[in-house]
């Protein structure tokens, strides 16, 4: 069975401070999706990146930077120079290599920006 | 493009009473999967619909059940509910669920709350 565990469940930064979320992952596959989530208030999950399990290269989006790292089976999210509006709680979701698998979730991490 | 829609936004409902909820996916998507998000559980996978057919299903009671309508809107419906019922419903859309990298767009959700 897969897992994801989200030893964070909340973290308070001042803003412009960066700010990693860490996510680890259990599976016995070879082939899997890692995805990453944002939950604003308003209660809508929002889309944030999708990493296939044979590609290891870090990914970096404006503010945001991804960290995959099989050998520790961690998936880990940077924040950097965080914004009042990074306010949200933000999953990890993990999904195996086959047909109507679904995606199995992280308890989330609740990210706090103070201004 | 409109997103994944879902209606009501809000419900009260006492228990023993049954409820239906609604969900209208993104346009062309033929896929629609139903999660559960609660305070202690987290984020549960109900069921998935592609085809008007369901094709995988979480560790529910009979009494969560879903259809999937030849336009690919979904409804769910939870019978004789209990307290431990109320949550947040969350619907998502993809293409189609065949293909593993198909990306999952979430609605706004359903709060149910249970009397």
């Amino acid at each position: 069975a897969q897992k994801v565990t989200q030893a964070q469940t909340e973290i308070s930064v001042v803003e412009k401070e960066d700010v990693t979320l860490d996510c680890v992952y259990e599976t016995r596959d070879t082939t899997y999706y890692l995805f990453w989530y944002k939950q604003p208030p308003s209660g809508e999950l929002v889309f944030l990146i999708r990493r296939n399990s044979f590609d290891e290269q870090n990914e970096i989006s404006g503010r945001y930077s991804w960290n995959f790292q099989k050998s520790t089976s961690s998936f880990n999210f940077t924040i950097t120079a965080s914004q009042v509006v990074d306010s949200a709680v933000y999953f990890c979701a993990l999904r195996m290599n086959s047909g109507y698998s679904t995606l199995t979730f992280g308890k989330g991490t609740m990210l706090l920006v103070s201004p | 493009k409109a997103g994944v829609t879902q209606t009501p936004r809000y419900l009260i409902k006492t228990r023993g009473q049954q409820v239906t909820l609604s969900c209208s996916p993104i346009s062309g998507h033929r896929s629609v999967s139903w999660y559960q998000q609660t305070p202690g559980q987290g984020l549960q996978f109900l069921f998935e619909y592609f085809s008007e057919t369901q094709r995988n299903k979480g560790n529910f009671p009979g009494r969560f059940s879903g259809r999937q309508f030849s336009n690919s809107r979904s409804e769910m419906n939870v019978s004789t509910l209990e307290l431990g019922d109320s949550a947040l419903y969350l619907c998502a859309s993809r293409l189609t669920g065949l293909i593993v990298t198909d990306t999952q767009y979430f609605g706004p959700g359903t709060r149910l709350t249970v009397l």
